[in-house]
C-alpha cells in the first residue's frame, strides 16, 4: 500500500535552515505529485507547493516562493522541501501528500520548532 | 486567492446526522466537475481524503460519509454520526493555484 515516510523532528535557530524529507513506498514514485502543507499549531493548513517527481516540475504557493524549495530523488523515491530563513512563524508540522488532483495519500508530518 | 468558509464547530448527538458547510469566495467548478474535495483530521493524525470532487467517497472510507454540492456551496454529510467521527473536517479547492483550504469545522458531540 501507499506510504509515506517523512523525517524526524526539527529544532532549529532562527535564521537557520531546514531540509525535510518524504519516502515515498507502495506505488510508482514518478506517477504522482508530491505536495507539501503547512500547518501552524492547532490552525488550518497551508499549500506550500507541490514538485512533478517524473519532470522535476515545481509550483509554489506565492507565499512561500522565498522560503521553500521542492526537490526530488528518483533512485530513492524521496521528495526533500528546504525551508531557508526560518522565524518563529515557521514553527508548525509540515506534511508531504501524493496526489492525483486532490491529496490522496498523507505522510505523518514532521514537527519543526524554531527557537533559539 | 479562493477562500473557503466553514462553520468552526458542529455539535452533533451520536447516531444524528451531521452537516458541514463549505463555501467557496468564486467557483470551483470546471464545466460539470466539481474541483472541491474533504479531509479528516483525528487529533494528532495527519488528514485522510474523504471524498474527492465533490461527491466521491475515498478509497475504504464508510458509506456512512458524503459529499454533495457545486459551484461555490458544498456539503459534507456524516449519518449516523459515530463516536470515532469526532474529529476536524477540512474542504480544499483544487480550481486554481494556490490551492486553499478551509479553515476547518471541528466535530463534537453533544
Amino acid at each position: 500500500q501507499v506510504k509515506l515516510l517523512q523525517s524526524g523532528a526539527a529544532l532549529v535557530k532562527p535564521g537557520d535552515s531546514v531540509k525535510m524529507s518524504c519516502k515515498a513506498s507502495g506505488y510508482t514514485f514518478t506517477d504522482y505529485i508530491i505536495h507539501w502543507v503547512k500547518q501552524s499549531h492547532g490552525k488550518s493548513l497551508e499549500w506550500i507547493g507541490y514538485i512533478n517527481p517524473y519532470s522535476g516540475g515545481t509550483n509554489y504557493n506565492e507565499k512561500f516562493k522565498s522560503k521553500a524549495t521542492l526537490t526530488v530523488d528518483k533512485s530513492s523515491s524521496t521528495a526533500y522541501m528546504e525551508f531557508s530563513r526560518l522565524t518563529s512563524e515557521d514553527s508548525a508540522i509540515y506534511y508531504c501528500a501524493s496526489s492525483t488532483g486532490y491529496f490522496d495519500f498523507w505522510g505523518p508530518g514532521t514537527m519543526v520548532t524554531v527557537s533559539s | 486567492d479562493i477562500v473557503l468558509t466553514q462553520s468552526p464547530v458542529l455539535a452533533v448527538s451520536l447516531g444524528q446526522r451531521a452537516t458541514i458547510s463549505c463555501r467557496a469566495s468564486q467557483s470551483v467548478s470546471i464545466s460539470s466537475i466539481n474541483l472541491m474535495h474533504w479531509y479528516q483530521q483525528k487529533p494528532g493524525q495527519q488528514p485522510k481524503l474523504l471524498i474527492y470532487r465533490a461527491s466521491n467517497l475515498a478509497s475504504g472510507i464508510p458509506a456512512r460519509f458524503s459529499g454533495s454540492g457545486s459551484g461555490t456551496d458544498f456539503t459534507l454529510t456524516i449519518d449516523p454520526v459515530q463516536a470515532d467521527d469526532i474529529a476536524a473536517y477540512y474542504c480544499q479547492q483544487s480550481r486554481e493555484s494556490p490551492l486553499t483550504f478551509g479553515s476547518g469545522t471541528k466535530l463534537e458531540i453533544k
